[in-house]
């Protein structure tokens, strides 16, 4: 999707590895998100952050970790994957409420 | 509790046919409701977006409406194509600071030839 990137776009990893996903943006907006959508529960808000180093939770935020140092990137971070981690994650960015959310291509995890 | 629903969770229709989804929310303070289409391994793309005061809101082949008095949007497909074939996902969001959106489970629409 044009001005946001994900990396890597598929991802297989062990229980218990560390796995870092990461969200660029071309477009300098403030607002940048982390959500997992699994089937059955859709999207859900795992961090977000509104600047940076100004981060804050989800919904679903436990096992997450996020940051961002820079206000292209927003990087998420489990810390030990488990295999209830297994989802497509997609990092989304908005600049104003009324322009909503430019969403990226998504990064599929699956943790075995 | 702020929820969005949508119906029916999936749909199969014939290319060239008319189809409706539906979107029932609870959120308030409403700001705005969003329709997004979601390909197969692509992020969702929004389709529409309604404030409260409007009523319909046509993108192409999609309109979407919106009743603020009863919680209601429907997206409306005109002449299905092949390519209409996606998830299509309501997002409420609510006039709070910071702002909160709401996100339905998505309608998953077929389009058969």
């Amino acid at each position: 999707d044009a001005g946001i990137t994900q990396s890597p776009r598929h991802k297989v990893t062990e229980t218990g590895t560390p796995v870092t996903l990461r969200c660029h943006q071309t477009e300098n907006h403030r607002y940048m998100y982390w959500y997992r959508q699994d089937p059955g529960h859709g999207l859900r808000l795992i961090h977000y952050s509104y600047g940076v180093k100004d981060t804050d939770k989800g919904e679903v935020s436990d096992g997450y970790s996020v940051s961002r140092s820079k206000t292209e990137d927003f990087l998420l971070t489990l810390e030990s994957a488990t295999s209830s981690q297994t989802s497509v994650y997609f990092c989304a960015i908005r600049d104003r409420v009324i322009t909503g959310y430019t969403f990226g291509s998504g990064t599929r995890l699956t943790v075995v | 509790k702020n929820q969005v629903e949508q119906s029916p969770q999936s749909l199969i229709i014939l290319e060239g046919k008319n189809c409706t989804l539906q979107c029932n929310y609870t959120v308030s303070p409403f700001s705005n409701l969003r329709w997004y289409k979601q390909d197969t391994g692509r992020g969702p793309v929004s389709l529409t977006i309604m404030t409260f005061s409007e009523n319909t809101k046509s993108n192409g082949r999609y309109t979407a409406t919106l009743d603020a008095d009863t919680k209601q949007s429907s997206l409306h497909i005109t002449a299905s194509q092949l390519s209409d074939s996606a998830s299509y996902i309501c997002v409420v969001s609510a006039e709070v600071p910071g702002n909160q959106f709401y996100f339905g489970t998505g309608t998953s629409l077929t389009v058969i030839p």
